[in-house]
């Protein structure tokens, strides 16, 4: 059973730039979580969308945008980088939203320089 | 989400048992606990959840009080790859999607 699948693994942008990341869940899996880890805030909560619809959003500027599509993938957009975007971001799958029940699956991460 | 507090660090010994505590004195009667831990240069890895019963899987045990207000991971036998940050996290299981909260965890320096 293949894991979450996060892409690129790295990626270097310039300030000013947009970005996208993908995030291919567990097949069956509807719920689509983001996470920015830093340093120095850790692991901070972005968005979850379950079935296409954003469920939830975290406390992150409108530069930070997401979508999901009809076969559970998710892309996370930014735009306007700034050097503080630098990051790991970190995508997890579950079953349900929440995953309260059963856990989220994460995956590698995609390690976004800005410069 | 409720808060959880764990020690910052940990230090255990090579195939000893390791137990790590957390505490949730603020803990709903719809919160499960979750443990999750990330190795370096890696996701969060989810390790164990349960609600009121003591659980086991293949990789731990959670041990939870009575009250709920604390529970402790435990590791049977600790081997270096344990070496990791774990995450004690409470999650609702009501309605609604706000994501896992992740505190600072403890990070767990195992000795060979």
């Amino acid at each position: 059973k293949a894991g979450v699948t996060q892409t690129p693994r790295y990626l270097i942008k310039t300030r000013g730039q947009q970005v996208t990341l993908s995030c291919s869940p567990i097949s069956g899996h509807r719920s689509v979580s983001w996470y920015q880890q830093t340093p120095g805030q850790g692991l901070q909560f972005l968005f979850e969308y379950f079935s296409e619809t954003q469920r939830n959003k975290g406390n992150f500027p409108g530069r930070f945008s997401g979508r999901q599509f009809s076969n559970s993938r998710s892309e996370m957009n930014v735009s306007t980088l700034e050097l503080g975007d630098s990051a790991l971001y970190l995508c997890a799958s579950s079953s349900q939203p929440r995953g309260a029940r059963n856990g989220y699956t994460f995956g590698s991460g995609t390690r976004l320089t800005v410069v | 989400d409720a808060k959880t507090t764990q020690p910052n660090s940990m230090e255990s010994n090579e195939e000893e048992p390791v137990h790590l505590p957390c505490n949730h004195s603020t803990i709903s009667g719809t919160d499960y606990i979750h443990w999750y831990r990330q190795l370096p240069s890696q996701g969060p890895e989810y390790v164990i959840h349960g609600l009121t019963s003591n659980v086991n899987n293949r990789m731990a045990s959670l041990a939870i009080a009575e009250d709920r207000k604390s529970s402790t991971l435990i590791l049977h036998r600790a081997t270096l790859r344990d070496a990791a940050v774990y995450y004690c996290i409470l999650v609702y299981s009501g309605g609604g999607a706000d994501g896992l909260t992740f505190g600072k965890g403890t990070h767990l320096i195992i000795q060979p």
